[in-house]
């Protein structure tokens, strides 16, 4: 079968940094996308992977190991508006993508 | 980044009834676009692929007599919840390809 693993839970501190990660198993792989939806949201797109290594987007940063099938997503500065659930998402071809079953970010102050 | 929307943001309706969802591509055209349901607390599970000029392809478990999907322009796919039950109740989220996917604001649909 087809599946994502991430974390259910993860609790930080404003201004902290904090790392969600993800590992994959899927019949194919074309890149690992991260979206962020908060409560009652739609998901929004973070960032995408398709090679290996560091992507840098402001306060977030995502990373991918093909050879581990693993990446993770990076939040520096957390912030509380970053509460929210975070999924990752593998594209595994022929347009189609799946999902993880999402992380769910506290931010306390 | 591209824009989709939905029609409505959120739906209540009795039990028996259909729904039709609207999503559109605002400034792209979307040859594919992707229907999912989501539960509360739960990730997205995708629903069919919705194809502009050809019939749509299911997942698995998805019945495609009640849920009825129709791509007839490269900016307009709808999904139509036929003889809606409470189980039915949900959060339908579409999405258009340009690139990587972007998601529509979603709709929220509670069948009573």
């Amino acid at each position: 079968g087809q599946s994502l693993e991430q974390p259910s839970e993860v609790t930080a501190v404003e201004g902290a940094i904090v790392q969600i990660n993800c590992t994959y198993q899927t019949s194919g792989f074309y890149g690992l996308s991260w979206y962020q939806q908060h409560d009652g949201g739609a998901p929004t797109f973070l960032s995408y992977n398709a090679l290996d290594g560091l992507e840098e987007t402001g306060r977030f940063s995502s990373f991918l190991s093909r050879s581990d099938s693993y990446g993770y997503l990076l939040l520096q500065e957390l912030q509380m508006k970053d509460s929210a659930s975070y999924f990752c998402a593998v594209n595994t071809g022929g347009f189609k993508t799946i999902f993880g079953a999402g992380t769910r970010l506290f931010v306390k102050a | 980044g591209a824009v989709v929307s939905q029609h409505p943001s959120w739906v209540i309706c009795k039990s028996g009834t259909s729904v039709k969802i609207e999503c559109r591509s605002l400034d792209f055209q979307a040859t594919t676009m992707f229907w999912y349901r989501q539960f509360p607390k739960q990730s997205l599970m995708l629903m069919a692929t919705s194809n502009e000029g050809s019939k749509a392809t299911y997942e698995q478990g998805v019945e495609k007599d009640k849920f009825l999907i129709n791509h007839a322009s490269l900016t307009l796919s709808t999904l139509t919840v036929t003889s809606a039950h409470p189980e039915d109740s949900s959060f339908y989220i579409c999405s258009g390809q340009e690139g990587t996917q972007y998601f529509g604001p979603g709709t929220r649909l509670l069948v009573l």
